[in-house]
């Protein structure tokens, strides 16, 4: 069946630093691809989306390409800030979501 | 806008009893919720969908006898454990959506601990 993979948090960073969230994925079809956040206390909220390959969703910063040749879609911002750290979920669908495990990123000033 | 509330936000209760989790989406009508569980450094696993005003359809595995899901209006929705058990005891996550809208909106979620 269809599944997420996405590395292992916690992802702990410097404020300013490159970030980098890796995730894979497994379809049988051609999903729509999604980064979902979750700030401390709040419920999941959308980040960004992509619903066909090479596409780039993209904001608050925040960018992830769908690559269909490696089944990815890596999330990335040039420079993270304190109020970005949250857990970050990347999700697939083809009809209902499917989530990866979710990673947990700190970022200190 | 597109807020969704759970309550409670937690909940312990004892072996045996039932417990009752709310949806509410509070600023749309949501025509179809769908209720989450996520287990410790777990991804969320859809438990049931639900559509106003007809039976919950639930995911396989998911004992619907178990989890009752009630979703009477276009802002309310309910999730009650039965007969819980420690093993039940788990983080319980809500989303809803607008008819015509892709996007799901989720609830904070409700911790459940059953002892």
């Amino acid at each position: 069946g269809d599944s997420v993979t996405q590395m292992e948090g916690p992802v702990t960073l410097s404020e300013e630093a490159f970030l980098t969230i890796n995730c894979t994925y497994t379809a049988t079809g051609y999903p729509s691809l999604f980064w979902y956040v979750q700030y401390p206390g709040e419920g999941l909220q959308l980040l960004l989306k992509a619903t066909k390959a090479d596409d780039k969703g993209s904001n608050k910063g925040f960018e992830a390409t769908y690559r269909k040749e490696t089944t990815s879609f890596h999330l990335e911002k040039g420079s993270v800030q304190v109020s970005d750290s949250a857990v970050y979920f990347c999700a697939l669908s083809e009809g209902k979501l499917i989530f990866g495990a979710g990673t947990r990123l700190a970022v200190h000033p | 806008g597109a807020v969704v509330s759970q309550h409670p936000s937690w909940v312990i209760c004892k072996s045996g009893t039932s417990v009752k989790i709310e949806c509410r989406s509070l600023d749309f009508q949501a025509t179809t919720m769908f209720w989450y569980r996520q287990f410790p450094k777990q991804s969320l696993m859809l438990m049931a969908t639900s559509n106003e005003g007809s039976k919950a359809t639930y995911e396989q595995g998911v004992e619907k006898d178990k989890f009752l899901i009630n979703h009477a209006s276009l802002t309310l929705s309910t999730l009650t454990v039965t007969s819980a058990h420690p093993e039940d005891s788990s983080f319980y996550i809500c989303s809803a959506r607008a008819q015509g809208v892709y996007e799901q909106y989720f609830g904070p979620g409700t911790r459940l601990t059953v002892t």
